[in-house]
């Protein structure tokens, strides 16, 4: 079945510092794939997705790339703020509406 | 538009109770999933509606359960709750549900005392 595997947190970076959380997929034909946050005490917001192979989401300065030959969705920061700090999910729905999640990585940045 | 609006937000219960809880979507969108989210075992699928119909089911037992009312509205009950059920439970929206972003609710974090 369908599954997502991402980098396991917390992580924990300084103001300004690069962001990459990985995540990888295993699904059959051409998933959609998502990264979701969610701040203290609320539900998950959309940050990006991409639909199909070699797209990029971008997002609040976030971004992600649909690799398919390396079925990755990897989300990147240039220069993350204190206000990044949440739990960020990555995930996937195919056709049939079968969404899964990754397991969650929490990021805390210090100022 | 109004978000996905999720009642109650927080609720307590005791062992062998049972509880519902309700979820309105986004206007227009026909599929509601349930999730349940908890510390140790993260974001786990319950099922997803459309149409009034049960069309994904996750890995959880009988106790738990849903339904989709003809305004996409939908319910999910636990009956004879027990200790681990006490999770946030994130409903979410989607338009088509086919491979389009959902829309989720605050969640209503149940406690089970």
């Amino acid at each position: 079945g369908n599954s997502v595997t991402q980098m396991e947190g917390p992580v924990t970076l300084s103001e300004e510092a690069f962001l990459t959380i990985n995540c990888t997929y295993t699904a059959t034909g051409y998933p959609s794939l998502f990264w979701y946050v969610q701040y203290p005490g609320e539900g998950l917001q959309l940050l990006l997705k991409a639909t199909k192979a070699d797209d990029k989401g971008s997002n609040k300065g976030f971004e992600a790339t649909y690799r398919k030959e390396t079925t990755s969705f990897h989300l990147e920061k240039g220069s993350v703020q204190v206000s990044d700090s949440a739990v960020y999910f990555c995930a996937l729905s195919d056709r049939n509406n079968d969404m899964r999640f990754g397991a969650g990585t929490r990021l805390t940045v210090k100022p | 538009k109004a978000g996905v609006t999720q009642t109650p937000r927080y609720l307590i219960k005791t062992r062998g109770q049972q509880v519902t809880l309700s979820c309105s979507p986004i206007s227009g969108h026909r599929s509601v999933s349930w999730y349940q989210q908890t510390p140790g075992q993260g974001l786990q699928f319950l099922f997803e509606y459309f149409s009034e119909t049960q069309r994904n089911k996750g890995n959880f037992p009988g106790r738990f359960s849903g339904r989709q009312f003809s305004n996409s509205r939908s319910e999910m009950n636990v009956s004879t709750l027990e200790l681990g059920d006490s999770a946030l439970y994130l409903c979410a929206s989607s338009f088509e549900g086919k491979s389009t972003e959902a829309f989720f609710g605050q969640g209503t974090r149940l406690t089970v005392v």
